[in-house]
């Protein structure tokens, strides 16, 4: 099955410093991948969804100037806290579609960011 | 846009029992809807999906039915065991532009307890 690599699987960091997530399909090309933030008890609220070579696409009230995505390759997406704040602190989570009228998508493991 | 809604937030059952839970979309252009069982710090597992050309699936203990009409899918789980017990996520999916991937719109999460 297809493999959504996510690194780091968790960090800690001070607040106003910046973080980067990366976001890795192993076995296929991603031409689509998608982040979504996860708060403690709480569903996935997608945060954008990044085609690669293209700007990401940020839902509503996501900050795109905060949560900086880039989608550079098939295979490599990322998604850079920048400024975080303890507010952002939550299990961030990538999914991964092939190409075409693709249905699944493809998750990674999470990243879990703490921000102090 | 889409809205999802999920229906029990928690729910028990003795172990031997059926589950079984609710969801309700919004958006008719939605086509495909994944149900995801998620246990803690752990990414969405894909248990069943189904399409809107069927009306039921089932695979061994797990099955989910959609009606079209009522815009509502239900997944269904029987001879549930102590292992079951985690949060399940619906979902409904339309794709964002003819030819793109598809993106996913979450229900709020059922907490599945099965007592032994």
């Amino acid at each position: 099955g297809a493999v959504v690599s996510q690194h780091p699987s968790w960090v800690i960091c001070k607040s106003g410093t910046s973080v980067k997530i990366e976001c890795r399909s192993l076995d296929f090309q991603a031409t689509t991948m998608f982040w979504y933030r996860q708060f403690p008890k709480q569903s996935l609220m997608l945060m954008a969804t990044s085609n690669e070579g293209s700007k990401a696409t940020y839902e509503q009230g996501v900050e795109k100037d905060k949560f900086l995505i880039n989608h550079a390759s098939l295979t490599l997406s990322t998604l850079t806290v920048t400024s975080a704040h303890p507010e952002d602190s939550s299990f961030y989570i990538c999914s991964a579609s092939g190409a075409g009228v693709a249905y699944e998508q493809y998750f990674g493991p999470g990243t879990r960011l703490t921000v102090t | 846009g889409e809205n999802v809604e999920q229906h029990p937030s928690t729910l028990s059952v003795q172990e031997g029992d059926s589950a079984v839970i609710k969801c309700t979309y919004s958006d008719s252009a939605s086509n495909y809807f994944p149900w995801y069982k998620q246990e803690l710090g752990k990414r969405p597992q894909l248990i069943i999906d189904i399409r809107s050309n069927v009306g039921e699936k089932k695979d061994q203990r797990i099955a989910v039915t959609l009606n079209k009409t009522a815009k509502h899918f239900s997944l269904h789980i029987t001879e549930t065991q102590p292992e079951d017990s985690a949060v399940y996520f619906c979902a409904a999916s339309y794709a964002i532009s003819s030819g793109s991937a598809r993106q996913l719109t979450f229900g709020s999460g059922t907490q599945l307890t099965v007592l032994p």
